[in-house]
Order: C-alpha cells, then sequence, then structure tokens
C-alpha cells in the first residue's frame, strides 16, 4: 500500500510569489491535515480537510488556504510568500476520528 | 489549552534503554503518539495510545501513560544506532477533530 505521497520535494521561490504545494493520502484516507515545520516553532497544525470540506483551521494568515479534492487528494497555497515561510510543510492523511495520522516526507520551501 | 513539552536531548549508548518523557496539560486528550523524525524525512509513526490506557508494548517500544500526572513516556529497549533521530510525543484533543498537538520533540544520540 503506497504512503502519503508529497510533490514536489524542494521548491525555491522568491518573497512575494504564490507556491502550491501537493499531497496524495493513502488509499482509502479522507481526512487530510496540513503541519508546518520550522527551527524556530516546531510542528504547527495548518488545517484540516474531511470529505473536502476544511474542518479545523489553526493560526495562519489567510496567506494560507487549502482544499481537498473528491479523490481526498489535497492541495496548499501560499499566496504573497514571505522570508518566514520557509519550512517544511508536511501532510498527514487518516481514516479520521483521531486514528492514526500518517506523514509524507514533506516539501521543503525555501524563500529566497 | 494545549502544551506538551519534551526534554530537548537525550544521550544512551547501544544496547541501554532509552526513556523519552511528555508531559502535556489538556486533559480533554484522546489518543496520545510518539513520532519519530530522521535527518531529511517526514514523520514516522512508531506508537500511540488511547487515554484509556496505561501502558501499551510494542515490540522494542513501550509507552507509559499516568493521566494524573498528565506524563507519557517511551522507553525503548536495546538501543540501537538507527534509533538515532528526533522523537516528537502528540496528542489529539476531544473536539479537535484530526489536530495534532506536538511536543518539541527530543533528539536522541546513540552512542558506541
Amino acid at each position: 500500500k503506497a504512503g502519503v505521497t508529497q510533490t514536489p520535494r524542494y521548491l525555491i521561490k522568491t518573497r512575494g510569489q504564490q507556491v502550491t504545494l501537493s499531497c496524495s493520502p493513502i488509499s482509502g484516507h479522507r481526512s487530510v491535515s496540513w503541519y508546518q515545520q520550522t527551527p524556530g516553532q516546531g510542528l504547527q497544525f495548518l488545517f484540516e480537510y474531511f470529505s473536502e470540506t476544511q474542518r479545523n483551521k489553526g493560526n495562519f494568515p489567510g496567506r494560507f488556504s487549502g482544499r481537498q479534492f473528491s479523490n481526498s487528494r489535497s492541495e496548499m497555497n501560499v499566496s504573497t510568500l514571505e522570508l518566514g515561510d520557509s519550512a517544511l510543510y508536511l501532510c498527514a492523511s487518516s481514516i479520521g476520528g483521531g486514528q492514526p495520522q500518517h506523514f509524507g516526507d514533506g516539501t521543503r520551501l525555501s524563500i529566497l | 489549552g494545549e502544551d506538551v513539552e519534551q526534554s530537548l536531548f537525550l544521550s544512551v549508548r547501544e544496547g541501554d534503554s532509552s526513556v523519552i518523557n511528555c508531559t502535556y496539560t489538556d486533559s480533554s486528550s484522546t489518543y496520545l503518539y510518539w513520532y519519530k523524525q530522521e535527518p531529511g524525512a517526514g514523520l514516522q509513526l512508531l506508537t500511540y495510545i488511547f487515554s484509556n490506557m496505561d501502558m501499551k508494548q510494542d515490540q522494542r517500544l513501550t509507552v507509559l501513560l499516568n493521566k494524573k500526572d498528565k506524563h507519557l513516556s517511551l522507553r525503548i529497549a536495546d538501543t540501537q544506532t538507527g534509533d538515532s533521530a528526533i522523537y516528537f510525543c502528540a496528542e489529539i484533543v476531544t473536539g479537535g477533530g484530526n489536530k495534532l498537538t506536538f511536543g518539541t520533540g527530543t533528539q536522541l544520540k546513540v552512542e558506541l
């Protein structure tokens, strides 16, 4: 059974640009969550999608948005990139209901 | 509110047992998890425990939960060099959907 797949693995952008990250969950998983990992703030929850609906949202500005498609694949978008957005963005999938979340290898985003 | 704390570093000798500790503040935790992160990788789910359990054993891993003290520990028996990594505890609380709140992570170094 394939694991969680995130693309791309690495991305370099400049300030002011926007970026879209993709996540394909484990087959059968309907919940997809996104996390940001930085050395200073650690692992922080961005948002969760379940059956195409955003179910929960963390304390991030509106520049961070996401969506989920009918096949449970999810995308995360960050607009007007800032230097502080440089981070490892991790996607996790689960069947929901507090059941274990399985993570992808992440997308490393660097802002110049 | 939610707050999860861990000590930053732990160094052990190969073959010894490692004990990684975690404290949390939210008494409405439902599930508690342990994840492992190796350099350049995402998070690997190691084990988890439901809040109505006191202990869970899975091969070399033993999880102990003290609900009264809000203390969680992960014991790794016969620690190997391949166990060197960062270990994160995380909780899901009632009403929080699938949002994981992570600890700061403990860097485990296994020396020969």
